[in-house]
């Protein structure tokens, strides 16, 4: 099947560092990303739709200047905590689809943890 | 805009006895229906999913779900639960195939 893969897996960083989360598709084009976050023992709330070779369309509530999303690519996104914070710590999850279906893969999510 | 409610955070079943994690959703328009997967500190594996078609669909080990439109339900069900099944699971829809939205997901517990 289709693999979507995020690197790092862990990531621990001090407040007021910028962090980058890369998400790619290995084995196929996608255009349309999707970045979720998940808190702890809760379900995955939509963050932003990131669209290759256009801005990114964030969902209500999100800081768009905090979390940076660049679809430069078919086959990479990337998610960008600027300044991040402790209640930035997180668990972030994406997931593609490729163009012709509207199958949505998942990645193995990144831990993200600000001192 | 869509939704979807899982009735019961924590649900504990003996093994070999039969799984049921129950799913309701609000849609305007005939949904896409997902039964999702997590295993701790790892992301989300499809267990199966509904689209068009038969309203019962089969999934990965040994998992299956109906589609009941008159009830707005998705149902996962499992005969007989392994040890193994113990993980997360999350419903979700999407309409016609945009952006998914998730229940607050059904911790499945799983003792000998």
């Amino acid at each position: 099947g289709a693999v979507v893969s995020q690197h790092p897996s862990r990531v621990i960083c001090k407040s007021g560092t910028s962090v980058k989360i890369e998400c790619r598709s290995l084995d196929f084009q996608a255009t349309t990303m999707f970045w979720y976050r998940q808190f702890p023992k809760q379900s995955l709330m939509l963050m932003a739709t990131s669209n290759e070779g256009s801005k990114a369309t964030y969902e209500q509530g999100v800081e768009k200047d905090k979390f940076l999303i660049n679809h430069a690519s078919l086959t990479l996104s990337t998610l960008t905590v600027t300044s991040a914070h402790p209640e930035d710590s997180s668990f972030y999850i994406c997931s593609a689809r490729p163009s012709n279906t509207g199958e949505l893969f998942f990645g193995e999510g990144s831990r993200l943890t600000v001192l | 805009a869509q939704s979807v409610t899982q009735l019961g955070s924590h649900v504990s079943v003996s093994e070999g006895a039969l799984v049921l994690l129950r799913c309701n959703y609000s849609s305007s328009v005939p949904p896409y229906l997902f039964w999702y997967v997590q295993y701790p500190n790892q992301g989300l594996q499809l267990l199966l999913k509904y689209t068009t078609g038969a309203t019962l669909v089969k999934g990965i080990n040994g998992f299956e779900a109906e589609f009941k439109k008159s009830e707005t339900s998705f149902h996962l069900t499992k005969p007989s639960a392994h040890m193994s099944d113990a993980a997360e699971y999350f419903c979700a829809v999407s309409e016609r195939g945009q952006k998914l939205v998730f229940g607050t997901g059904t911790r499945l517990l799983v003792s000998p």
